[in-house]
């Protein structure tokens, strides 16, 4: 089955910039999301079609996409920056929905 | 504002039924493809399922872990959409969470809104 890939954990310091990798061979066909997750709550979208930012969404929020690998970048990191991130895609079909095992970032 | 609430969560015991609801405002229900995502404990997000508008044919889809189990329905009447769950197994074990659809076959689908879950326990 398709899979995306990503680091288990990421760690940065307030003010730094964190970037966040997903890799998976479809990508370069199918775009990819991001969702932020904290604890107890429900996930919330952060970026889709590879680099768009949701209304509401800080700016220092931002996606790129390189081939089969996406990446979501969080500038001047802040302590409320702290989650579970999730990369998000569809197989080549289109038809099946797959989630990346998530990174939790920490700030230190 | 979107507001999705899901209930009927609970405590189940393996090869048991339950049926969870999740009860939509703030948006055109009728409109909307809607889908199950899935938690389990300390794991990450697993997609369970989606169902077209009635418009576009209300035709589902579902991951293979729960094909021929689950069964995602909709009453528009109610803006309410609905997850049956049959022959549930410790595996199914998971916070579930209602959410709205967006995207393309083409393109990839993505979730825009999501409830704050209901838990399954599936346990003897």
């Amino acid at each position: 089955s398709y899979e995306l890939t990503q680091p288990p954990s990421v760690s940065v310091s307030p003010g730094q910039t964190a970037r966040i990798t997903c890799s998976g061979d479809a990508l370069p066909n199918q775009y990819a999301f991001w969702y932020q997750q904290k604890p107890g709550q429900a996930p919330v979208l952060v970026i889709y079609k590879d680099s768009e930012r949701p209304s509401g969404i800080p700016e220092r929020f931002s996606g790129s996409s390189s081939g089969t690998t996406v990446t979501l970048t969080i500038s001047a990191v802040q302590a409320e920056d702290e989650a579970d991130y999730y990369c998000q895609s569809g197989d080549n079909s289109g038809t099946d929905v797959v989630f990346g095992g998530g990174t939790k970032l920490t700030v230190l | 504002e979107v507001q999705l609430v899901e209930s009927g969560g609970g405590l189940v015991k393996p090869g048991g039924s339950l049926r969870l609801s999740c009860a939509a405002s703030g948006f055109t229900f009728s409109n909307a493809w809607m889908s199950w995502v899935r938690q389990a404990p300390g794991k990450g997000q697993e997609w369970v399922g989606r169902i077209k508008s009635k418009t576009d044919g209300e035709t589902t889809d579902y991951a293979a872990p729960v094909k021929g189990r689950f069964t995602i329905s909709r009453d528009d009447s109610k803006n309410t959409l609905y997850l049956q769950m049959n022959s549930l197994k410790t595996e199914d074990t998971a916070v579930y969470y209602c959410t709205t659809l967006s995207g393309s076959y083409s393109l990839g689908w993505y979730f825009a809104y999501w409830g704050q879950g209901t838990l399954v326990t599936v346990s003897s």
